[in-house]
């Protein structure tokens, strides 16, 4: 099973907006609603971000929202901050009691 | 509030077997709402997600790592385990142990723990 694809960059001022794509295929991200989105900051624990598509856990931001389109899901940060910068993963179920990460997106503040 | 903690060395030789133990503080691993899961680091690089447990004893392996990984759980010390044999220098990584909410999302996460593999 091959990793979901993201990109390895992006980037954004305070206040703006960036969203992060993370493609799969009919197998994972297009036949699931078990996609996850984790925050990594340096030397740090990943932290969940968004579950199931679009739930944000307890405490998340709502700056921070999840969606999917056929086999693309995407993490849109919104009036982004300093402290949005960091590392973003993506995940998904691929069916078989098997689960499938993205290759990680460094976003950075401007 | 919920806190995972891995051990185990933080050096293993190649070819040897790596085990290491995650301890649940704040709850209680037998919830029948939740899964168990490994996951790993290499530096500098992206995540791998290793395998789940359930806290009885159903287990869920990553095919590419499934012939070499063992999960267990022992309710008793609310504490779950992770081996991995035939250790090579691809296996280097920081480990992580997290909670699993049902569906692949997991939170929390321990703080990770990190594996060397050399002679």
């Amino acid at each position: 099973q091959s990793a979901l694809t993201q990109p390895p960059s992006a980037s954004g001022s305070p206040g703006q907006s960036v969203t992060i794509s993370c493609t799969g295929t009919s197998r994972d991200v297009g036949n699931y609603n078990y996609v996850s989105w984790y925050q990594q900051h340096p030397g740090k624990a990943p932290k969940l971000m968004i579950f199931e598509v679009s739930k944000r856990p307890s405490g998340v931001p709502d700056r921070f929202s999840g969606s999917k389109s056929g086999n693309t899901a995407s993490l849109t940060v919104s009036g982004l901050q300093a402290e949005d910068e960091a590392d973003y993963y993506c995940s998904s179920y691929a069916g078989s009691n098997n689960l499938i990460f993205g290759g990680g997106t460094k976003v950075t503040v401007l | 509030q919920l806190q995972l903690q891995e051990s185990g060395p933080g050096l293993v030789k190649p070819s040897e077997t790596l085990s290491l133990t995650c301890t649940v503080s704040g709850g209680s691993i037998s919830s029948s709402t939740y899964y168990w899961g490994w996951i790993r680091q290499p530096p500098g690089k992206g995540l791998e997600w290793i395998g789940n447990i359930y806290y009885r004893g159903n287990t869920y392996y990553n095919p590419s790592l499934k012939s070499r990984v063992t999960i267990s759980v022992d309710t008793s010390k609310n504490q779950f385990s992770l081996k991995l044999t035939s250790l090579t220098a691809a296996d280097t990584a920081v480990y992580y142990c997290a909670r699993d909410n049902g569906g692949y999302g997991f939170d929390p996460w321990g703080q990770g723990t990190l594996v060397t593999v050399s002679s």
